[in-house]
């Protein structure tokens, strides 16, 4: 079935440091979500996108829709120790065909 | 944060008993999920619900039922539990147009 790679799978970064993951499909996506999930809570949305080539800021947050449809983008910078959680990328068509990624694991070193 | 609540957040039950785990919302989406979440696997589908008593399959709901008796409620039923079922569950919500989901707290769910 649909797969979505996530990379990296996990990242050690200093705090204040800038932090970028990717999400990659051999499929086509009419929607790209990110979200960020803490131990023992759901995951929250942070930015979802609509448009190939859009680019959308949430805060210190950046995301991006690639122009091929197929990847997706997010930066955050200057991390803060909040930051750390895992973060979700999910390739959504319509409202019952969502594929999420594996999960990127952050870690912030104060 | 979207208004989703789900009951009970922990249980423990033993293998072979019946088991309904609740999501409500204050929103009034029309769109309702159930995922569950394990380590390897990720979020995967169950159930999901497009309106008042319509509702069909994910991609891993053997062993699984749901009802929507309700906008607000969404319920799934583990009719005889298994270890395998033994889990994280979320319930999701979201609404025409572009449909990106809202996700509740979770319940973990053991099953021995």
């Amino acid at each position: 079935g649909q797969q979505l790679n996530q990379s990296p799978q996990s990242m050690f970064i200093q705090e204040g440091e800038d932090v970028s993951m990717n999400c990659t499909s051999s499929s086509i996506f009419n929607t790209w979500l990110w979200y960020k999930q803490d131990p023992g809570e759901g995951p929250v949305l942070l930015i979802a996108l609509y448009k190939a080539g859009e680019l959308t800021s949430n805060g210190r947050l950046t995301a991006q829709f690639g122009i091929t449809r197929k990847d997706s983008f997010l930066n955050i910078s200057a991390s803060i120790p909040s930051d750390v959680g895992i973060y979700f990328c999910a390739g959504q068509l319509t409202y019952d065909k969502v594929i999420f990624g594996p999960g990127t694991s952050l870690s912030v070193i104060p | 944060d979207a208004g989703i609540t789900q009951s009970p957040r922990h249980k423990v039950t033993e293998t072979g008993t019946p088991v309904t785990l609740r999501c409500h919302q204050t929103e009034n989406h029309r769109y309702m999920y159930w995922y569950r979440q394990d380590p390897g696997h990720g979020l995967r589908l169950i159930h999901y619900s497009y309106g008042v008593k319509d509702t069909d399959k994910g991609e891993v709901s053997d062993g699984y039922s749901v009802s929507r008796s309700k906008t607000e409620d969404f319920l799934l039923t583990l009719e005889s539990a298994t270890s395998s079922q033994t889990s994280v569950y979320f319930c999701a919500i979201s609404e025409s147009t572009y449909y990106e989901q809202y996700f509740g707290p979770g319940t973990r769910l053991t099953v021995t």
